[in-house]
């Protein structure tokens, strides 16, 4: 799996956009951007993925950059349930008959303020 | 998504005895993963289990201390052997789902 870099905290104002960053410099063509959260000792939770296209889901935005070495998640109104540890990690999609380990980072701790 | 339960949620042990973790997949998955999270660290994968073989160990975790069973295609369970105070985690386990990677609610250890 690649390396991911991320910063270790951020602070958001509740109903403002939270923009989490990912660095992914050495990503391989065939590896998607995967975010995961995990609230207070909860297990990690998926938010979304993609490979190169920008992504938006129920939950979240994803934004890849054109030569997919960055990415940024995009939580559009942030609420204090969304304060957690956000994980961004790449890796191949799952593929038939075989398996790939998923290695976590450090991640970025959101703290969202009232 | 892959519902995943975990028991027990939560449990304290005495050094020198061993805990049995259960894990239940609510669908029939080929590998099922085991993670340790130490308290203020991030996820650190164990071992991984294939039903009907051998777990494969990562590097730091062998299978005296951590043993693993994996009689079918939904459940497994991960032992932590002859406990100290160090193992004092939360361990989850993990499957891989259609769309991602799903965990379970974790069994949180406190070992005195």
């Amino acid at each position: 799996d690649a390396k991911t870099t991320q910063p270790p905290s951020m602070d958001c104002a509740e109903g403002r956009a939270a923009n989490l960053p990912c660095n992914h410099s050495t990503i391989s063509g065939n590896e998607y951007v995967y975010w995961y959260r995990q609230i207070h000792s909860q297990g990690p939770q998926y938010i979304i993925h993609g490979l190169k296209n920008n992504e938006t889901n129920e939950m979240a935005s994803l934004i890849i950059t054109e030569d997919r070495k960055s990415s940024t998640l995009i939580l559009p109104h942030a609420t204090l349930r969304d304060t957690a540890v956000y994980y961004c990690i790449v890796r191949v999609a799952r593929r038939t008959g075989g398996y790939q380990k998923v290695t976590f980072g450090t991640g970025t701790k959101l703290q969202v303020i009232p | 998504s892959a519902v995943i339960s975990q028991k027990p949620s939560r449990d304290i042990c005495q050094r020198g005895t061993s805990l049995t973790i259960q894990c239940q997949v609510d669908s029939q998955v080929t590998m099922m993963f085991w993670y340790r999270q130490q308290p203020g660290q991030s996820l650190t994968l164990i071992a991984t289990a294939n039903q009907g073989s051998e777990a494969t160990y990562e590097s730091g975790f062998v299978i005296d201390k951590f043993p693993i069973s994996r009689p079918n295609l939904t459940f497994s369970t991960l032992t932590v052997s002859n406990m100290s105070p160090e193992d004092s985690s939360i361990y989850l386990c993990s499957v891989e789902g259609q769309v991602a990677m799903y965990f379970g609610p974790g069994t949180r250890l406190t070992v005195l």
